[in-house]
């Protein structure tokens, strides 16, 4: 059973771009989670989407930043017009429907985002 | 507000020296929690997780929890630290398995 993918693993991007990172759940899960890691810190919350349903996106920026999780494919999160304070670490993590599984959260091992 | 501090940003031990990194949190009723190891430009792994019952919780790679809820802890212990434990560890408290707080982490060098 593959654990969660991330991919790109590593993103550069000018001031301005466009950056799409993607993340394919654990096989049976149904649960997205995105958090960022900026240098030197924890994890921060961000958004947690089921499929085709945006949950709680309390811990995203109001602006350019946008998450999806579609019923086919990966989950999404978009940053338009990035700035160089978006450059971080962003986590997905998958986790099983209530009620199976465990209930915890498995990473994947991130994109790191650059921008230049 | 809900929240964890880990109050040691870097700890540095000897190799088969004993172990014990600090959590505490602040959470309005039950918490979920965890521990999580972070090696350097990889993603977290989850070393153990504590929800109900037994306050010892036994996790990967020799490691163990306990919590306290007098004390609103949750330290990570281990009796004797491999080189190959250097990393950096984190603590996470949860509402359930939801949305996850995390502690600003805790850098772990072990020296031969």
């Amino acid at each position: 059973n593959a654990g969660v993918m991330q991919n790109p693993r590593h993103l550069v991007r000018r001031r301005g771009q466009e950056a799409r990172l993607r993340c394919s759940p654990m096989k049976g899960h149904s649960h997205v989670y995105w958090y960022r890691q900026l240098p030197e810190e924890g994890l921060k919350f961000m958004v947690y989407l089921q499929k085709e349903n945006i949950i709680d996106e309390s811990g995203m920026p109001k602006e350019r930043f946008s998450a999806e999780f579609p019923k086919e494919g990966p989950s999404i999160l978009r940053i338009q017009q990035v700035v160089r304070g978006d450059s971080a670490a962003y986590f997905c993590a998958s986790q099983s429907p209530a009620g199976t599984g465990g209930g915890e959260q498995y990473f994947g091992p991130g994109t790191r985002l650059t921008v230049t | 507000a809900q929240s964890v501090t880990q109050p040691d940003i870097h700890i540095t031990v000897s190799e088969g020296a004993s172990l014990e990194l600090r959590c505490n949190y602040s959470y309005g009723a039950t918490p979920y929690l965890f521990w999580y190891v972070q090696s350097p430009g990889q993603g977290l792994q989850l070393l153990l997780k504590y929800f109900s019952g037994d306050t010892l919780v036994q996790g990967i790679k020799g490691f163990e929890a306990e919590f306290k809820r007098s004390q609103s802890s949750f330290n990570l212990r281990k009796p004797s630290v491999h080189w190959s434990d250097a990393a950096e560890y984190f603590c996470a408290v949860g509402s359930g398995t939801y949305k996850y707080i995390f502690g600003t982490g805790t850098r772990l060098k072990v020296l031969a």
